[in-house]
């Protein structure tokens, strides 16, 4: 059974504090993560993909994947209200399915 | 265009009606996904559509019907629902199925079955 697990939160950060969420995964044998972001009430929106060891980054947000540790992380600099969302962490299953984590909801505090 | 459209926003149904949830994107991928999501659970997977063709079958009831009529445009027929039906209905596309297929998503169907 291939599980994705995460922080169960909530999580909460003062503005313009880094936020941190994580996510382990089982199968040591998946290649490929995906960050997504969703508000209450909306769809899942992606937020970026990271298929190598190290670090990605895209503007406020940065991935960071360790594989032997079978750990993948989001950080997003500089926290706004905005961004208080639940995030879910997703991995591939050999390209048959996602497999998403339980979520970490966020609350940025003004 | 990027984007992944559904409709219609909002559906309410009896248990023995039929209606039909629609899926369209312009990106030119050939992949389309339907997922379920309940109240604060991540969206599961239903049905995977290949370039036009059925890949995956989560043993999703039967009263659930999927059809992708062309690349474009995914539907998913409902019938016979039951209240334990009543969620999030989501489609999304990626450019491919395979390990490194970003997957989009549409805006979903909240589906209330009475």
């Amino acid at each position: 059974q291939k599980e994705v697990e995460q922080n169960s939160g909530p999580l909460s950060v003062p503005e313009g504090a880094i936020a941190s969420l994580n996510c382990t995964y089982s199968d040591r044998g998946s290649q490929s993560f995906f960050w997504y972001r969703q508000y209450s009430g909306k769809s899942p929106e992606l937020i970026m993909s990271i298929y190598s060891n190290g670090d990605k980054e895209d503007g406020r947000f940065t991935a960071q994947l360790n594989k032997a540790s079978q750990y993948v992380s989001l950080l997003i600099r500089d926290s706004q209200p905005s961004d208080s969302a639940t995030y879910l962490c997703a991995v591939d299953n050999y390209g048959q399915n996602f497999v998403f984590g339980p979520g970490t909801r966020l609350s940025v505090l003004p | 265009d990027t984007e992944v459209t559904q409709t219609p926003k909002h559906l309410v149904m009896g248990m023995t009606n039929k209606k039909s949830l629609k899926c369209e994107q312009h990106m030119g991928h050939r992949a389309m996904y339907w997922y379920k999501q309940k109240a604060k659970k991540p969206p599961e997977l239903m049905f995977v559509y290949s370039y036009e063709k059925l890949s995956i079958n989560e043993s999703v009831p039967s009263r659930f019907s999927p059809e992708c009529p062309n690349s474009s445009l995914l539907n998913l027929h409902l019938h016979a629902l039951q209240p334990e039906d009543s969620a999030l209905y989501l489609c999304a596309s990626s450019q491919e199925t395979g390990e490194f297929a970003s997957r989009f998503f549409g805006p979903g169907t909240r589906l209330t079955v009475l």
